[in-house]
Protein backbone atom coordinates (compact mmCIF):
# COMPACT_ATOMS: atom_id res chain seq x y z
CA UNK A 1 0.00 0.00 0.00
CA UNK A 2 1.18 3.58 -0.64
CA UNK A 3 2.19 5.65 2.57
CA UNK A 4 3.23 9.37 2.90
CA UNK A 5 6.03 10.39 5.96
CA UNK A 6 6.36 13.93 6.52
CA UNK A 7 8.90 13.64 9.22
CA UNK A 8 8.38 17.37 10.53
CA UNK A 9 5.71 17.53 12.60
CA UNK A 10 5.55 21.81 13.19
CA UNK A 11 8.61 23.87 12.48
CA UNK A 12 8.96 27.75 12.76
CA UNK A 13 10.99 30.42 10.63
CA UNK A 14 11.30 33.91 10.58
CA UNK A 15 10.19 36.08 7.69
CA UNK A 16 12.37 36.42 4.73
CA UNK A 17 14.42 32.88 5.83
CA UNK A 18 14.10 29.87 3.51
CA UNK A 19 11.91 27.09 3.78
CA UNK A 20 11.63 23.71 3.30
CA UNK A 21 9.29 20.56 4.18
CA UNK A 22 10.02 17.73 3.58
CA UNK A 23 8.25 14.62 1.88
CA UNK A 24 9.04 10.88 1.37
CA UNK A 25 6.67 7.96 0.01
CA UNK A 26 6.53 4.49 -0.29
CA UNK A 27 4.99 3.18 -3.27
CA UNK A 28 5.67 0.52 -6.19
CA UNK A 29 6.10 2.79 -8.76
CA UNK A 30 6.38 6.64 -9.54
CA UNK A 31 3.11 8.56 -7.91
CA UNK A 32 1.28 11.72 -8.82
CA UNK A 33 2.56 13.35 -6.21
CA UNK A 34 0.80 16.86 -4.81
CA UNK A 35 0.96 19.67 -2.21
CA UNK A 36 -1.66 21.08 -0.44
CA UNK A 37 -2.24 23.69 2.59
CA UNK A 38 -4.53 24.28 4.70
CA UNK A 39 -5.37 27.61 6.24
CA UNK A 40 -7.29 26.94 10.12
CA UNK A 41 -10.59 25.68 9.77
CA UNK A 42 -10.05 25.88 6.35
CA UNK A 43 -10.24 23.23 2.89
CA UNK A 44 -7.48 22.79 0.96
CA UNK A 45 -5.66 24.42 -1.90
CA UNK A 46 -3.34 23.42 -4.50
CA UNK A 47 -0.07 24.29 -4.22
CA UNK A 48 1.53 22.31 -6.85
CA UNK A 49 1.96 18.30 -9.12
CA UNK A 50 4.15 16.54 -10.57
CA UNK A 51 3.01 14.05 -12.94
CA UNK A 52 5.87 13.59 -15.04
CA UNK A 53 8.82 15.40 -16.86
CA UNK A 54 10.88 17.87 -15.11
CA UNK A 55 11.37 17.04 -11.46
CA UNK A 56 11.52 20.32 -10.69
CA UNK A 57 8.04 21.99 -10.04
CA UNK A 58 6.54 25.68 -9.80
CA UNK A 59 3.55 25.91 -8.23
CA UNK A 60 1.36 29.21 -6.72
CA UNK A 61 2.66 31.53 -4.13
CA UNK A 62 6.37 30.79 -4.56
CA UNK A 63 6.62 27.87 -3.93
CA UNK A 64 8.56 25.20 -5.88
CA UNK A 65 9.14 21.17 -4.90
CA UNK A 66 12.16 18.65 -6.50
CA UNK A 67 11.05 15.14 -7.42
CA UNK A 68 13.56 13.20 -6.47
CA UNK A 69 13.00 9.34 -7.53
CA UNK A 70 16.40 7.75 -5.66
CA UNK A 71 15.18 9.32 -2.79
CA UNK A 72 11.27 8.87 -2.80
CA UNK A 73 10.95 12.38 -2.23
CA UNK A 74 9.21 15.27 -3.37
CA UNK A 75 10.28 18.40 -0.96
CA UNK A 76 8.79 21.50 -1.00
CA UNK A 77 10.83 24.76 -0.80
CA UNK A 78 10.07 28.39 -0.97
CA UNK A 79 13.35 30.81 -0.91
CA UNK A 80 11.51 33.60 1.55
CA UNK A 81 8.79 32.86 3.03
CA UNK A 82 6.07 35.66 3.95
CA UNK A 83 4.19 35.45 7.48
CA UNK A 84 1.03 34.67 5.33
CA UNK A 85 2.43 31.41 4.85
CA UNK A 86 1.51 30.36 7.73
CA UNK A 87 -0.36 27.50 7.62
CA UNK A 88 -0.50 23.60 7.60
CA UNK A 89 0.95 21.94 4.21
CA UNK A 90 -0.07 18.46 3.32
CA UNK A 91 2.15 16.07 0.87
CA UNK A 92 0.01 13.48 -1.13
CA UNK A 93 0.18 10.96 -3.67
CA UNK A 94 -2.14 9.37 -6.24
CA UNK A 95 -1.65 6.13 -8.06
CA UNK A 96 -0.41 6.96 -11.75
CA UNK A 97 -2.55 6.58 -14.33
CA UNK A 98 -5.77 7.54 -12.53
CA UNK A 99 -5.09 9.59 -9.56
CA UNK A 100 -8.04 8.06 -8.39
CA UNK A 101 -7.02 7.91 -4.37
CA UNK A 102 -4.89 10.81 -2.74
CA UNK A 103 -3.29 9.78 0.36
CA UNK A 104 -2.13 12.06 2.62
CA UNK A 105 0.69 12.54 4.60
CA UNK A 106 0.04 13.80 8.31
CA UNK A 107 0.90 17.33 7.38
CA UNK A 108 3.61 19.58 8.85
CA UNK A 109 2.22 22.66 10.67
CA UNK A 110 4.64 26.28 9.60
CA UNK A 111 4.73 28.65 11.97
CA UNK A 112 6.51 32.21 10.72
CA UNK A 113 8.09 34.61 13.04
CA UNK A 114 8.58 38.48 12.63
CA UNK B 1 -17.80 30.56 -9.62
CA UNK B 2 -17.75 27.18 -9.67
CA UNK B 3 -16.78 25.19 -6.48
CA UNK B 4 -18.07 22.96 -4.01
CA UNK B 5 -19.92 24.06 -0.75
CA UNK B 6 -20.44 21.73 2.12
CA UNK B 7 -22.91 22.84 5.13
CA UNK B 8 -23.35 23.22 7.62
CA UNK B 9 -19.79 24.60 8.85
CA UNK B 10 -20.46 23.66 12.14
CA UNK B 11 -22.61 21.37 13.59
CA UNK B 12 -23.57 19.71 17.05
CA UNK B 13 -25.45 16.28 17.62
CA UNK B 14 -25.91 14.30 20.06
CA UNK B 15 -24.19 10.64 20.81
CA UNK B 16 -26.39 7.75 19.51
CA UNK B 17 -27.75 10.30 16.82
CA UNK B 18 -27.19 9.82 13.05
CA UNK B 19 -26.32 12.98 11.10
CA UNK B 20 -26.48 14.01 7.26
CA UNK B 21 -23.09 16.16 6.06
CA UNK B 22 -24.10 17.79 2.49
CA UNK B 23 -21.48 18.61 -0.07
CA UNK B 24 -22.75 20.17 -3.44
CA UNK B 25 -20.76 20.94 -6.63
CA UNK B 26 -20.94 22.63 -9.85
CA UNK B 27 -17.44 21.70 -11.17
CA UNK B 28 -19.45 19.34 -13.63
CA UNK B 29 -16.86 16.89 -11.71
CA UNK B 30 -16.86 13.11 -11.94
CA UNK B 31 -15.69 11.43 -8.57
CA UNK B 32 -16.30 12.88 -5.32
CA UNK B 33 -14.77 11.93 -2.37
CA UNK B 34 -15.45 12.11 1.79
CA UNK B 35 -11.90 12.54 4.07
CA UNK B 36 -11.56 12.81 7.56
CA UNK B 37 -9.31 15.37 9.31
CA UNK B 38 -7.73 14.43 12.75
CA UNK B 39 -5.20 16.42 14.66
CA UNK B 40 -1.76 15.06 13.52
CA UNK B 41 -3.39 12.11 11.34
CA UNK B 42 -3.74 14.11 8.02
CA UNK B 43 -6.84 13.28 5.74
CA UNK B 44 -8.08 9.68 5.94
CA UNK B 45 -10.32 8.69 3.59
CA UNK B 46 -14.10 7.49 4.47
CA UNK B 47 -15.83 6.91 0.91
CA UNK B 48 -14.89 7.82 -2.69
CA UNK B 49 -17.67 7.80 -5.87
CA UNK B 50 -16.31 7.78 -8.88
CA UNK B 51 -19.70 7.91 -11.01
CA UNK B 52 -23.56 8.57 -10.13
CA UNK B 53 -25.32 5.20 -8.29
CA UNK B 54 -21.67 3.96 -7.45
CA UNK B 55 -19.46 4.28 -4.43
CA UNK B 56 -16.14 2.59 -2.86
CA UNK B 57 -14.99 2.54 0.84
CA UNK B 58 -12.12 4.24 2.13
CA UNK B 59 -9.98 3.21 4.75
CA UNK B 60 -12.12 4.24 7.33
CA UNK B 61 -15.46 3.36 6.05
CA UNK B 62 -17.17 1.71 9.18
CA UNK B 63 -20.01 3.67 10.80
CA UNK B 64 -20.42 5.93 7.78
CA UNK B 65 -22.85 5.83 4.60
CA UNK B 66 -22.93 7.91 1.60
CA UNK B 67 -25.53 8.24 -1.59
CA UNK B 68 -24.75 9.69 -5.42
CA UNK B 69 -27.57 10.36 -6.40
CA UNK B 70 -27.23 13.30 -8.56
CA UNK B 71 -23.52 13.99 -9.75
CA UNK B 72 -23.12 16.94 -7.91
CA UNK B 73 -24.33 15.44 -4.88
CA UNK B 74 -22.66 13.59 -2.75
CA UNK B 75 -24.05 13.72 1.01
CA UNK B 76 -22.49 11.45 4.58
CA UNK B 77 -24.32 10.12 6.86
CA UNK B 78 -22.51 9.64 10.07
CA UNK B 79 -24.13 6.81 12.07
CA UNK B 80 -24.71 6.11 15.57
CA UNK B 81 -22.16 3.35 14.97
CA UNK B 82 -19.26 5.32 14.21
CA UNK B 83 -17.38 5.32 18.16
CA UNK B 84 -15.42 8.46 17.38
CA UNK B 85 -17.26 11.06 15.14
CA UNK B 86 -16.12 14.25 16.62
CA UNK B 87 -13.79 15.60 13.53
CA UNK B 88 -13.67 17.80 10.73
CA UNK B 89 -14.71 16.72 7.50
CA UNK B 90 -13.53 17.25 4.02
CA UNK B 91 -15.35 16.69 0.58
CA UNK B 92 -13.61 16.75 -2.49
CA UNK B 93 -14.33 16.36 -6.42
CA UNK B 94 -12.04 15.91 -9.60
CA UNK B 95 -12.62 14.71 -13.15
CA UNK B 96 -12.03 11.02 -13.84
CA UNK B 97 -9.25 10.42 -16.21
CA UNK B 98 -7.52 13.84 -15.93
CA UNK B 99 -4.63 14.84 -14.76
CA UNK B 100 -5.67 17.44 -12.49
CA UNK B 101 -5.59 18.28 -8.66
CA UNK B 102 -8.79 17.66 -6.64
CA UNK B 103 -10.86 20.65 -5.80
CA UNK B 104 -12.24 21.22 -1.56
CA UNK B 105 -14.35 21.99 -0.42
CA UNK B 106 -14.15 24.12 3.07
CA UNK B 107 -14.99 21.41 5.46
CA UNK B 108 -17.91 20.63 8.55
CA UNK B 109 -16.46 20.64 11.75
CA UNK B 110 -19.19 17.73 13.25
CA UNK B 111 -18.74 17.95 17.46
CA UNK B 112 -20.83 14.76 18.74
CA UNK B 113 -21.44 15.66 22.30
Amino acid sequence: AQSVTQPDIHITVSEGASLELRCNYSYGATPYLFWYVQSPGQGLQLLLKYFSGDTLVQGIKGFEAEFKRSQSSFNLRKPSVHWSDAAEYFCAVAPTGTASKLTFGTGTRLQVTL
Amino acid sequence: DGGITQSPKYLFRKEGQNVTLSCEQNLNHDAMYWYRQDPGQGLRLIYYSQIVNDFQKGDIAEGYSVSREKKESFPLTVTSAQKNPTAFYLCASRWVGQNYGYTFGSGTRLTVV
